[in-house]
């Protein structure tokens, strides 16, 4: 496996399961994020870990939690969501401390719909 | 303040002529500019970025044009070709900072 991985890749839920999203970076990174993206909106940044420890929080609601066991795997525990949560979330990861403008590089995703 | 506009939400060209998004912002705090090129399936992928202490970059086929007194920058792609269509993404950001401020996307299809 090279660059970014997400499993699963489709996921469909009903609005009372609980499902987990897992990402895996395999490029050596030290920083890993999750973002939405809906049709016709921008990417949103949604949590991001650095040396495994949360940095940024960008107000998103408590049915989404992230977890971050090591510097190579993410995940995001969904729980009671609702069908307006339904988009691609594109996890990414970077390299901190080298460069001043982090390249964030970017799974493909994984596209879930929420019944 | 936080916002990039992007524009036009959707593009066709014909191959062979020259795909032009734009993008505008208010924070004059940003100091880097990348563009990211989305395929279908896949994630985002950096395409070129520039800072604004120079007004044009160019690699290959593409090419960054930054007004800083404007607040606009643009993404020029010469002599575009079918593989080229996909989704374009600019965004904005500033040294240190983990967060990227991207604009709505612009979907591109080069037409044969």
């Amino acid at each position: 496996e090279t660059g970014v991985t997400q499993t699963p890749r489709h996921l469909v839920m009903g609005m009372t399961n609980k499902k987990s999203l897992k990402c895996e970076q395999h490029l050596g990174h030290n920083a890993m994020y999750w973002y939405k993206q809906s049709a016709k909106k921008p990417l949103e940044l949604m949590f991001v870990y650095s040396l495994e420890e949360r940095v940024e929080n960008n107000s998103v609601p408590s049915r989404f939690s992230p977890e971050c066991p090591n510097s190579s795997h993410l995940f995001l525990h969904l729980h009671t969501l609702q069908p307006e949560d339904s988009a691609l979330y594109l996890c990414a990861s970077s390299q901190e401390g080298g460069l001043p403008y982090n390249e964030q590089f970017f799974g493909p995703g994984t596209r879930l719909t929420v019944l | 303040q936080q916002q990039v506009k992007q524009s036009p939400q959707s593009l066709i060209v014909q191959k062979g002529g020259i795909s032009i998004i734009n993008c505008a912002y208010e924070n004059t705090a940003f100091d880097y500019f990348p563009w990211y090129q989305q395929f279908p399936g896949k994630g985002p992928a950096l395409l070129i970025a520039i800072r604004p202490d120079v007004s044009e970059k160019k690699e290959g086929r593409f090419t960054i044009s930054f007004n800083k007194s404007a607040k606009q920058f643009s993404l020029h792609i010469m002599d575009s070709q079918p593989g080229d269509s996909a989704t374009y993404f600019c965004a904005a950001t500033w040294a240190g900072s983990y967060q990227l401020t991207f604009g709505k996307g612009t979907k591109l299809s080069v037409i044969p």
